[in-house]
């Protein structure tokens, strides 16, 4: 198994302009997330999703849209992006029935910086 | 609003030291409570508490969970320079059953 896997691992983008970062996982897994991480402030949460054709919004979801239509791919798409969205976002993933699968397994990251 | 603070913020250490490191939580429907290591990349996954208690063990590290006074600690002994990591402290619950990170606790092991 690959296990979560992201791309772009960088990003440099214009204000204004838009992107897609791309999350995938191939553990069958329900539950699909996305966070971003900022000096001092931890990881947030920005959408999530609990299965395939579901979503919904986290702590900081302005600015950002999501959709699942398979329960591999949880595309992020920055719809135009500004200088606060600079950060490093991580796709998480986990199976999600069960209290004893609720560990989420992170992919290694998308470092964005925005101009 | 859920609510998570870890201490100390940071630590600075000499290799075979032994550290705790604290972690307070309030989640509404609380689940599980996650410990996390993360070094230049992303957060890898150390334990995972569901009930009091009930000490788990990896290793040199160990991590108890007491859910009266919503609190786990995480050990570490015998430290060595391969554990200087931020370790993150995250409480799965809410109806969204979604993780709340605490800003993680910096710790810096020398040889």
């Amino acid at each position: 198994n690959a296990g979560v896997t992201q791309t772009p691992k960088f990003q440099v983008l214009k204000t204004g302009q838009s992107m897609t970062l791309q999350c995938a996982q191939d553990m069958n897994h329900e539950y699909m997330s996305w966070y971003r991480q900022d000096p001092g402030m931890g990881l947030r949460l920005i959408h999530y999703s609990v299965g395939a054709g579901i979503t919904d919004q986290g702590e900081v979801p302005n600015g950002y849209n999501v959709s699942r239509s398979t329960t591999e791919d949880f595309p992020l798409r920055l719809l135009s992006a500004a200088p606060s969205q600079t950060s490093v976002y991580f796709c998480a993933s986990s199976y999600g029935r069960r209290q004893s699968t609720d560990t989420q397994y992170f992919g290694p990251g998308t470092r964005l910086t925005v101009l | 609003e859920d609510k998570v603070v870890q201490s100390p913020l940071s630590l600075v250490v000499h290799e075979g030291d032994t550290v705790t490191l604290n972690c307070s939580y309030e989640v509404t429907n609380f689940r599980s409570l996650l410990w996390y290591k993360q070094e230049k990349k992303a957060p890898t996954f150390l334990f995972m508490l569901t009930s009091s208690g009930i000490e788990k063990k990896s290793g040199r590290l160990s991590s108890i969970l007491d859910k009266k006074e919503l609190f786990s600690i995480l050990n570490i002994t015998a430290t060595q320079t391969g554990d200087s990591a931020i370790y993150l402290c995250a409480p799965l619950g809410g109806s969204a059953r979604q993780l709340t990170f605490g800003s993680g606790t910096q710790l810096t092991v020398l040889p």
